[in-house]
């Protein structure tokens, strides 16, 4: 079965501190993602990944930075969290190329409040 | 204007109700369409996969894409309260396999 794995289900953290929401997955992806969903905003890319130690930035970026080591491992960094970040954070990982079989797969997601 | 726009709802109807959810887009580039079923507190995962236009069935859910009108909908037929979940609308142009554009999502309850 495949799997995507967020390291946490839920996390609160104070205003200021530096977070680390990490993501694994076992099916050999070479891309990962990083979103984040809001009530009526639907899901929005923060960062991608197409390879180990390769990033490129989504439709929202600021306040985030990304590190990818591993092909399995995508950890999203928050370097100050704000209360503007408070949010579902969902981690997903496909294969690169066209077709069906490069569909996303899903963790299960973070919910991130900041306080 | 958002690129994907979809009904957030909330939507509810009875048992045995045919459903209707929709996108409109408004980049012609878009070739891959997407349905995906969010349950509550959990990940989304694919439900519907097509490519340009056209239907496409798989038991009792059916993917319409129409790219002359830049509309998708996904129909769900004889509803069962186990349908009740968020339907996220997704498509990606030919040249981008890494990035999918979300609808915002439909919130759908299916009542016993």
């Amino acid at each position: 079965d495949v799997k995507v794995t967020q390291s946490s289900r839920y996390l609160v953290k104070r205003t200021g501190e530096k977070v680390f929401l990490e993501c694994v997955q076992d099916m050999d992806h070479e891309n990962m993602f990083w979103y984040r969903q809001d009530p009526g905003l639907g899901l929005r890319l923060i960062y991608f990944s197409y390879d180990v130690k390769m990033k490129e930035k989504g439709d929202i970026p600021e306040g985030y930075s990304v590190s990818r080591e591993k092909k399995e491992r995508f950890s999203l960094i928050l370097e100050s969290a704000s209360t503007n970040q408070t949010s579902m954070y969902l981690c997903a990982s496909s294969k690169p190329g066209q077709g069906v079989n490069t569909e996303a797969f899903f963790g299960q997601g973070t919910r991130l409040t900041v306080v | 204007q958002k690129e994907v726009e979809q009904d957030p709802g909330p939507l509810s109807v009875p048992e045995g109700a045919i459903v209707s959810l929709n996108c409109t887009y408004s980049n012609s580039a878009f070739q891959y369409f997407m349905w995906y079923r969010q349950y509550s507190r959990k990940g989304p995962e694919l439900l519907m996969y097509t490519y340009s236009s056209g239907n496409k069935e798989d038991g009792r859910f059916t993917a319409q894409v129409d790219k002359s009108s830049k509309y998708i909908s996904l129909f769900i037929r004889d509803s069962q309260p186990s349908d009740s979940a968020t339907y996220l609308c997704a498509m990606r142009t030919l040249g981008s396999a890494r990035q999918l554009t979300f609808g915002s999502g439909t919130q759908l309850t299916v009542l016993p």
